[in-house]
């Protein structure tokens, strides 16, 4: 079946230093969506992307769509405390969304 | 909030008993989706049902089942509980069928299964 891998795991990084996720799939998707869940929190829905090299932004993020559909990465500019989570991209198909394991971002004041 | 409730919040259990985890979607939104989180698996999708039909079935366990009622509330049945059964257990809600669609994430129901 369907494989969405993400890559780091964890990440630490020191407040304004940017961070990085991503993510591949084993098959080509019809969408790649990105969801940050905070801790003890649940998934919020970030963005969906739809289209071949689609690059989308909200304020110091910016997420990108392979070419080929098949991965996509997530990039926060200076990040902030306020970002810390564990961000997750999903894979969709019509049936089924399958969720990246997700990158656990800490960030150090 | 997501407009997606879920009840009960904690549920403290056996090992060989069964629960019921019950979820309510966003007024409006006609499908639900029931995902099992766990520290070494990431969101497992389990099963997805739309206006009251099965739609499409993910990792689920048979000792699982779910079913989806007139009112659009959802309910995940877990029998014959082991400890690997203690997770976090997410519903969600989209408008449409197709799993595509941003999803609506409940606050989640904790299982612990002792």
């Amino acid at each position: 079946g369907q494989q969405v891998m993400q890559i780091p795991q964890y990440q630490h990084v020191q407040e304004g230093e940017d961070f990085t996720t991503y993510c591949n799939s084993s098959t080509t998707l019809s969408n790649i969506q990105w969801y940050k869940q905070r801790p003890g929190g649940h998934p919020v829905f970030l963005i969906q992307l739809v289209k071949s090299g689609e690059v989308k932004k909200q304020k110091r993020l910016t997420f990108q769509f392979g070419e080929a559909k098949k991965n996509s990465s997530l990039h926060i500019t200076a990040t902030q405390t306020t970002d810390v989570g564990t961000y997750f991209c999903a894979g969709g198909s019509a049936r089924q969304l399958t969720f990246g394991s997700g990158t656990q971002l800490t960030v150090l004041p | 909030d997501s407009g997606v409730t879920q009840t009960p919040k904690h549920l403290i259990t056996a090992t060989g008993q069964r629960v019921t985890l019950r979820c309510s979607p966003r007024s409006g939104d006609l499908s639900v989706y029931w995902y099992q989180q766990s520290l070494d698996q990431g969101l497992q999708f389990l099963i997805q049902y739309y206006n009251g039909e099965e739609r499409a079935k993910g990792n689920i366990l048979e000792r699982f089942s779910a079913q989806q009622f007139p009112d659009l509330h959802s309910e995940l049945n877990l029998s014959s509980l082991e400890l690997g059964d203690s997770a976090l257990y997410f519903c969600a809600s989209s408008v449409e069928r197709w799993a595509y669609n941003e999803q609506f994430f409940g606050p989640g129901t904790r299982l612990t299964v002792l």
